[in-house]
């Protein structure tokens, strides 16, 4: 069982929706990853949270928006997104910024109609 | 920069057959090194790590070594199951950093 949790599993969306990807995790990590990972290959860094504030944006879009309400949870707000967003969205976390290894959750799986 | 390469796959195996995957890498310093699998469906799961050169790090009958000498840091499994068919993806990360490297990955099916 991961310990990582992330809903929905799986989302549909037109591009002009606006919808939001959710992570959690309870093992009182304070460093938290969004990576994006197309098929077949490896995952992509996006989005690196330290103590709850944004520590490392890779050049993301900003059509992706990141937030880290608590200490526990992560989220991605989605707008305008195209499709070549689609893909499978991964959150992880580590003990500190520094810290590995980094625990992955199961990802949402989206796709941009 | 800090990069990784692992054989290229995809790898067809029969049950109880040997599994070695190939991984070297490149960095300054002292990386710690991963192995993570990927089952269909799922995200990536920590499968064995090594923080220094010599480590021995092992998990559900896989086991990798650190060798500094050669870069590398292969995966070895002495009789696969059918519920090893993964991709596997090794890893490396500097000391004290965020940074994970991923190699490209390594598609496994072992047939019954």
């Amino acid at each position: 069982d991961t310990e990582v949790t992330q809903t929905p599993k799986h989302l549909v969306m037109g591009m002009t929706n606006k919808k939001s990807l959710k992570c959690e995790q309870h093992m009182g990590h304070r460093a938290m990853y969004w990576y994006k990972q197309k098929a077949k290959k490896p995952p992509e860094l996006m989005f690196v949270y330290s103590y709850e504030k944004l520590s490392i944006n890779e050049s993301v879009p900003s059509r992706f928006s990141p937030e880290c309400p608590n200490s526990s949870l992560l989220n991605l707000h989605l707008h305008a997104l195209q499709p070549e967003d689609s893909a499978l969205y991964l959150c992880a976390s580590s003990q500190n910024r520094g810290g590995q290894p980094q625990h992955f959750g199961d990802g949402t799986r989206l796709s941009i109609l | 920069g800090d990069s990784v390469t692992q054989m290229e796959g995809p790898v067809t195996l029969s049950e109880e057959a040997f599994l070695t995957i190939n991984c070297t890498y490149t960095a300054t310093g002292y990386p710690s090194l991963f192995w993570y699998v990927q089952y269909p469906g799922e995200g990536l799961q920590l499968l064995l790590k090594a923080t220094k050169a010599d480590d021995k790090g092992s998990n559900k009958g896989f086991e990798a070594t650190y060798r500094k000498e050669t870069t590398s840091f292969h995966l070895e499994k002495g009789s696969v199951q059918v519920s090893d068919s993964a991709v596997y993806f090794c890893a490396l990360s500097p000391s004290n950093d965020y940074k994970l490297s991923f190699g490209a990955g390594t598609t496994v099916t072992v047939r019954a």
